[in-house]
């Protein structure tokens, strides 16, 4: 069954300090994986993308690394800001895409940062 | 770029009214358009999706429906609410062969 495993659950960190969130999957085969970041109230908004063949993409501060053998995928924030506060959402797209492009979402990782 | 309007933003409904949401698009032509719902701590559950004015497909079967009268205009509706109707509706487009969805802004529903 193609799933879609994040944590922490929820995550507190003090402003400034880095952080890493982590995305686990077992949707096969696999097109590409997506970050996103939701912020209260919002849509989701894309941070990275990453294909099977890329190991590391980065975004400013948010630095995404894929490892398609483990199927494990992190999400790292550099020197985080109160405005990182949000919900960021790991997404595979499976390689059978087409017009359903029935994405496979992670539940979401809670990040609240603090002064 | 392409850019997507969804109204209302929030809205609360009691049980066993009608309910219409509307998600409408620009800077784009002939989109596949997406509705999710997104309940408390749960992922995103896609409702229904369209590549085409008047095609719509169901993806779980429920007590809402879809419609697509325009090219840029997607409509999700339902007869009679349910308590169990309520969160967070997001619309969603994807312009050509890629896999990226764009999401709008979302709806707010609270059944009572």
């Amino acid at each position: 069954k193609n799933q879609v495993e994040q944590s922490p659950q929820s995550l507190i960190i003090l402003e400034g300090k880095n952080c890493t969130l982590q995305c686990n999957y077992t949707v096969s085969p696999f097109s590409n994986l997506r970050w996103y970041k939701q912020d209260t109230g919002r849509g989701p908004v894309s941070l990275t993308i990453m294909t099977f063949s890329e190991n590391t993409k980065s975004n400013g501060r948010y630095t995404a690394t894929l490892d398609a053998d483990t199927k494990q995928s992190s999400l790292h924030i550099t020197a985080s800001q109160l405005s990182d506060s949000a919900s960021y959402i790991c997404v595979v797209t499976p390689n059978y895409g087409g017009a359903t492009n029935k994405l496979i979402f992670g539940t979401g990782t809670l990040l609240a940062v603090q002064p | 770029s392409q850019t997507i309007h969804q109204w209302p933003a929030t809205l609360v409904q009691p049980v066993g009214s009608p309910l219409s949401l509307e998600c409408t698009v620009e800077g784009t032509s002939n989109p596949n358009l997406y509705w999710y719902r997104q309940a408390a701590g749960r992922g995103l559950q896609l409702l229904f999706y369209s590549v085409g004015i008047g095609q719509i497909s169901s993806e779980v079967p429920q007590n809402l429906s879809a419609s697509r009268p325009q090219d840029r205009q997607f409509i999700l509706s339902s007869k009679k609410l349910l308590l169990s109707d309520s969160g967070f509706y997001l619309c969603a487009l994807k312009q050509g062969a890629g896999h990226e969805q764009y999401f709008g802004p979302g709806t707010r529903l609270t059944v009572t």
